[in-house]
């Protein structure tokens, strides 16, 4: 069965450092997606960077990246350079290719960020 | 482009009665998903249709909820009668059939059953 765990329930980081959100997923799809998706108070979901399972670089948006163990099964999130703004839920998600694309999600970490 | 509307943001109702949300995907995409996320929780996928056929409701409670997309684009999710556990935001997403089919959310419609 496929699943994605998030073992940080809540995460402190002082402004201006950098961050790693762990995300740990299981599944015997071959090809398969991983994304990050963020969560303000507000509610909206926010999506942050996408990792495809074949792919040969480890994916990058800006101040994001993912930092991709394909035979670990990980898929940890770094943020660097940590802003007030970057307080938030994360979620991690994965699409397994050849399960109607569904998208399923972990539980989720709550991240604080300190001035 | 548009983004995925969903209404209404808010409900309150009694337990028993019955709710009904709405949403209205980015034109041209195929997929479109409903989440029910509980407070403190991930989103849990109720229900996926792939144009107008469904293609997942494995967690859709079908004693109690619902849904339909008619013609492959609006969709409605209904609940009834409604329980005091299905207090939660109901999310609905759309996403292409190319890429990394990235998931487009709503704002969500946030359900709470008195």
């Amino acid at each position: 069965a496929q699943k994605i765990t998030q073992t940080q329930p809540g995460m402190f980081v002082q402004e201006k450092e950098a961050v790693t959100l762990d995300c740990t997923y299981d599944t015997s799809d071959p090809s398969y997606g991983l994304f990050w998706y963020k969560q303000p108070s507000s509610g909206e979901m926010i999506f942050l960077i996408y990792q495809g399972s074949y792919d040969q670089q480890n994916a990058t948006e800006g101040r994001y990246s993912l930092n991709f163990q394909k035979a670990r099964k990980s898929a940890n999130l770094v943020i660097s350079a940590s802003q007030l703004g970057d307080s938030a839920m994360y979620f991690c998600a994965m699409r397994p290719k050849t399960s109607y694309d569904k998208v399923i999600f972990g539980p989720g970490t709550s991240l604080s960020v300190i001035p | 482009e548009a983004g995925v509307a969903q209404s209404p943001r808010y409900k309150i109702i009694e337990k028993r009665q019955s709710v009904a949300f709405w949403c209205n995907p980015i034109s041209g995409h195929a997929t479109l998903y409903w989440y029910q996320q509980i407070l403190g929780q991930g989103p849990k996928l109720l229900i996926q249709f792939q144009n107008n056929g469904v293609v997942d409701d494995s967690q859709l409670p079908k004693d109690r909820f619902s849904a339909e997309r008619l013609k492959g684009v609006d969709s409605t999710l209904k609940i009834q009668p409604a329980k005091l556990e299905d207090s939660a935001v109901y999310l609905c997403a759309s996403s292409t059939q190319s890429g990394a089919n990235v998931l487009t959310f709503g704002a969500g419609s946030r359900l709470t059953v008195l």
